[in-house]
């Protein structure tokens, strides 16, 4: 079935340090999203993107839908404590298929 | 501000219990999910709902059950549940068309 890599599997990083992470996948998506997932919760919608090279950001969030349309990144730039969590891609063709998720940790 | 319920949060049960996991949504949402997630691992569809009277399986052999009666209700039942069934159970749902799924804050199981 369709699979998501997402890497890295975890990063700690210091306050104010930018993150990127990304999704790779064999498969083609027709829409990639980006979820945050706090402790104890569900996940909540960051970004979602529509078209191949399609550039979106969200605060201090951008994220890019690949032209080949096989993977998309997620940056996250100048690093607060709250950005703690774990973030998920998800690619869509039929179901939403998610990525093993990214654990991020925000050293103060 | 959650539009979409999940009730318990939290179950601790015996063996062998029969239980149902509620999930409620007030946005007149068609599709409706039903995710098991293991702390910090990915999400894996169990159950999904194209709208009343439909009910799929998903793509992880679950030995819940789920039923879809009325659009805004998509409760999730163990006969009888066992160890193996603990885990975090998600409940998402989405507009036709519309791929930005809603997630609640789910139910964490732990069968003793």
């Amino acid at each position: 079935g369709q699979q998501l890599n997402q890497s890295p599997q975890s990063m700690f990083i210091q306050e104010g340090e930018d993150v990127s992470m990304n999704c790779t996948s064999s498969s083609i998506f027709n829409t990639w999203l980006w979820y945050k997932q706090d402790p104890g919760e569900g996940p909540v919608l960051l970004i979602a993107l529509y078209k191949a090279g399609e550039l979106t950001s969200n605060g201090r969030l951008t994220a890019q839908f690949g032209i080949t349309r096989k993977d998309s990144f997620l940056n996250i730039s100048a690093s607060i404590p709250s950005d703690v969590g774990i973030y998920f891609c998800a690619g869509q063709g039929g179901k939403l298929i998610f990525g093993q998720g990214t654990e991020l940790s925000v050293k103060p | 501000e959650a539009d979409i319920y999940q009730t318990p949060r939290y179950l601790v049960i015996g063996t062998g219990k029969k239980i149902t996991l509620e999930c409620s949504q007030t946005m007149g949402h068609d599709k409706m999910y039903w995710y098991q997630q293991d702390p910090g691992m990915e999400l894996h569809l169990i159950h999904y709902s194209y709208g009343v009277n439909s009910t799929e399986k998903g793509d992880l052999s679950s030995e819940s059950t789920v039923s879809r009666i009325r659009t805004e209700h998509f409760p999730l039942t163990l006969e009888s549940a066992r160890p193996s069934h603990t885990s975090q159970y998600l409940c998402a749902s989405s507009e036709l068309g519309e791929y930005g799924y809603t997630f609640g804050s789910g139910t964490r199981l732990t069968v003793v």
